[in-house]
């Protein structure tokens, strides 16, 4: 079972701030929290990743709160091409690295 | 660099028939690994392979084999076609190295429908 709760849907304006929410309540020490997305009927697209301090790259921005327990995905100006299907996975650094996908959170941008 | 491909893209198959589905890897990552992606549900993996060798598995029925060749792209093999096994296929490429982890990069998917 997935070891992340997301909300299964969000609206958001286009050009605003798109802030994604997740909890991962029983995430263990040495476990990852990773983001993907799935724009419709594509494959998956890796985000970002972090494991307790805040990440940014080019495409966003990830808040793990300071218990890990939750974490906020965070899409700075949100355009059209940004809605999609976006998951949060919790996995281990094991060589195995296998990834158990929830339901993610289905996010609308709208002009 | 080439990416993640898939083949084929479509694919309609009957109950009981068997279907081979083909994954090339990204350039450079020797790590495959396989989900299944039914409508409106998250991926759920199957099973990977590195460097040919089964390296962990999902929930799956024997039926569901695999393999990975030397260049390290990938098949997967399902037999005795059922009607729920109708889904995305989704292959993902990665490299494994140490504790250090590489993000997987997805194909485009096959999509089997099993009438």
């Amino acid at each position: 079972d997935a070891k992340t709760t997301q909300p299964p849907s969000m609206d958001c304006a286009e050009g605003r701030a798109a802030n994604l929410p997740c909890n991962h309540s029983t995430i263990s020490g040495n476990e990852y929290v990773y983001w993907y997305r799935q724009i419709h009927s594509q494959g998956p697209q890796y985000i970002i990743h972090g494991l307790k301090n805040n990440e940014t790259n080019e495409m966003a921005s990830l808040i793990i709160t300071e218990d890990r327990k939750s974490s906020t995905l965070i899409l700075p100006h949100a355009t059209l091409r940004d809605t999609a299907v976006y998951y949060c996975i919790v996995t281990n650094a094991g060589n195995n690295r296998k990834l158990i996908w929830g339901l993610g959170t289905s996010l609308a941008v709208n002009p | 660099e080439t990416g993640v491909t898939q083949s084929p893209t479509h694919l309609i198959k009957t109950r009981g028939q068997q279907v081979t589905l083909r994954c090339s890897s990204q350039s450079g990552h020797n790590t495959v690994s396989w989900y299944q992606q039914a409508l409106g549900q998250g991926p759920q993996f199957i099973f990977q392979y590195y460097r040919e060798e089964e390296n962990g598995r999902g929930n799956f029925p024997p039926r569901f084999s695999g393999l990975q060749f030397p260049n390290y792209s990938s098949e997967l093999n399902v037999n005795a076609l059922e009607l729920d096994d109708s889904a995305l296929y989704l292959c993902a490429s990665s490299s494994l190295a140490g504790e250090s982890y590489n993000e997987q990069f997805f194909g485009p998917g096959t999509r089997l429908t099993v009438l």
